[in-house]
């Protein structure tokens, strides 16, 4: 009973270095979801994928790249790290109706992104 | 605009002693779905409580309930015998029909022993 699995769970880059972010989900969801939480913000949506091979813009999509790899991975790519997007990222998945997963986010255990 | 409000950013409860923390969104849809997740030290975000807009009734969940006030777009969190494990950041949010969930800013609970 994995859940959703994100990697790494701590990262330091430097400004300019790239990285990827990996989530996956075992619960068959359609729904893949990649969130921010900064103090004070809560959580602000980046990225969401309803279903294998389509992407869509959050609130804060600036910075980031997503692939829907297939219906079990969804990752985020920082193309050219920046100290603002130091921040602790979350991935998250939702079933589709009418499971009981269906209306409920899934989170990951999150990872702590550093950029110096 | 979607927005969740959380006008307490920081609560203290004594162990065993009832807490309520606050939340208010705005919506103009009618069908919608409210949480309220709990994030312990160790980051996890955990569900703690649904509710559906369409059902009247309150959610409860052991020592965990909501008063949800459709009408005043109301949705607050009641913990009762609080313990020491309930000690969190407690987020409200809500989902309309779509993809998007909608996050509040978070209120930090101490659980003072």
């Amino acid at each position: 009973n994995a859940g959703v699995t994100q990697t790494p769970k701590f990262q330091v880059l430097k400004t300019g270095q790239s990285m990827t972010l990996q989530c996956a989900q075992d619960m068959n969801h359609n729904s893949m979801y990649w969130y921010r939480q900064d103090p004070g913000m809560g959580l602000r949506l980046i990225y969401y994928s309803a279903s294998e091979g389509t992407t869509d813009k959050g609130e804060v999509p600036n910075g980031y790249n997503v692939s829907r790899l297939n219906k079990r991975e969804f990752s985020l790519r920082l193309e050219s790290a920046a100290p603002s997007q130091t921040s602790v990222y979350f991935c998250a998945s939702r079933g589709a109706p009418p499971g009981p997963g269906a209306n409920v986010l899934t989170f990951g255990a999150g990872s702590r992104l550093t950029v110096l | 605009a979607q927005t969740v409000t959380q006008s307490q950013p920081e609560m203290s409860v004594q162990e065993a002693e009832t807490v309520t923390l606050s939340c208010t969104y705005d919506t103009s849809e009618s069908d919608y779905y409210l949480f309220w997740y709990k994030q312990p030290p160790s980051r996890q975000m955990i569900l703690v409580i649904r509710q559906e807009a369409y059902k009247q009734q309150n959610a409860t969940e052991n020592r965990f309930s909501v008063n949800f006030q459709k009408a005043a777009k109301s949705f607050s969190l009641k913990i009762s015998d609080s313990q020491l494990g309930d000690a969190a950041m407690y987020f409200c949010a809500y989902r309309v029909t779509g993809n998007q969930f909608y996050f509040g800013t978070g209120t930090s609970l101490t659980v003072i022993p």
